[in-house]
């Protein structure tokens, strides 16, 4: 199986909140994080969380860690159709390269 | 501006013409990625470097080739480009000595289509 799992596609109505999840199997990792990738883009650091965290909030961005189910997620609060991307759920050990998920398809509809 | 810079963006070819996507970063980063980006299967290394002069390989290694000589570039060839290799490319760069965590930073990416 793979080492980082999240679902493919995800749709929401703008203004409801979006929760994205992943789950990952090395209890090893040290850093989660997600990335987001725009249209026609690479991908960008939206956030991370170090792995002995439980949460981080950031503006509309809220992450969940759960070490011990090894589950993370992404919640965006008051999604706009800007929020329209692909998510990717991301864990590395250190500084060590990090392994990623396959990407979340965010729709956003009126 | 930081940046990782991979060229070209687009590029058309066919079967068998060998060609190269150049990736360079001004950020001093010790480590380089090559991943190839296909509908429904995310992303994928195709090949890593820790170091110049060290270069692995990734999950999708076939048919490709890396060079590190500089910290800078870390450039991609394709000897003998086939239509299964048609994709959307990306080039990543990381690490600072001394950071404790791994913060990718993606070039825009190289659309090739292999005809």
């Amino acid at each position: 199986g793979e080492d980082v799992e999240q679902s493919l596609f995800l749709s929401v109505r703008e203004g409801d909140s979006s929760v994205i999840n992943c789950t990952y199997t090395d209890s090893s990792s040290t850093y989660l994080y997600w990335y987001k990738q725009e249209p026609g883009a690479g991908l960008q650091l939206l956030t991370y969380i170090f792995s002995n965290m439980d949460m981080k909030q950031d503006q509309r961005l809220t992450v969940l860690l759960n070490k011990k189910d090894k589950h993370l997620s992404l919640r965006i609060a008051d999604t706009q159709t800007g929020d329209s991307a692909i998510y990717f759920c991301a864990e590395s050990i250190g500084r060590y390269i990090p392994t990623f998920g396959r990407g979340t398809s965010l729709i956003v509809h009126p | 501006e930081a940046q990782v810079t991979q060229n070209p963006r687009y590029l058309i070819t066919v079967t068998g013409k060998k060609l190269t996507v150049t990736c360079s970063q001004n950020m001093n980063h010790e480590y380089m990625s090559w991943y190839r980006q296909d509908p429904g299967l995310g992303l994928r290394q195709i090949y890593y470097s820790m170091n110049v002069e060290v270069t692995d390989k990734g999950d999708v290694p076939e048919g490709y080739k890396v060079s590190r000589k500089e910290k800078r570039n870390f450039p991609l060839i394709l000897e003998s480009p086939s239509p299964n290799q048609t994709s959307l490319y990306f080039c990543a760069s990381s690490w600072e000595r001394g950071s404790t965590k791994n913060i990718q930073y993606f070039g825009a990416g190289t659309r090739l289509s292999v005809l």
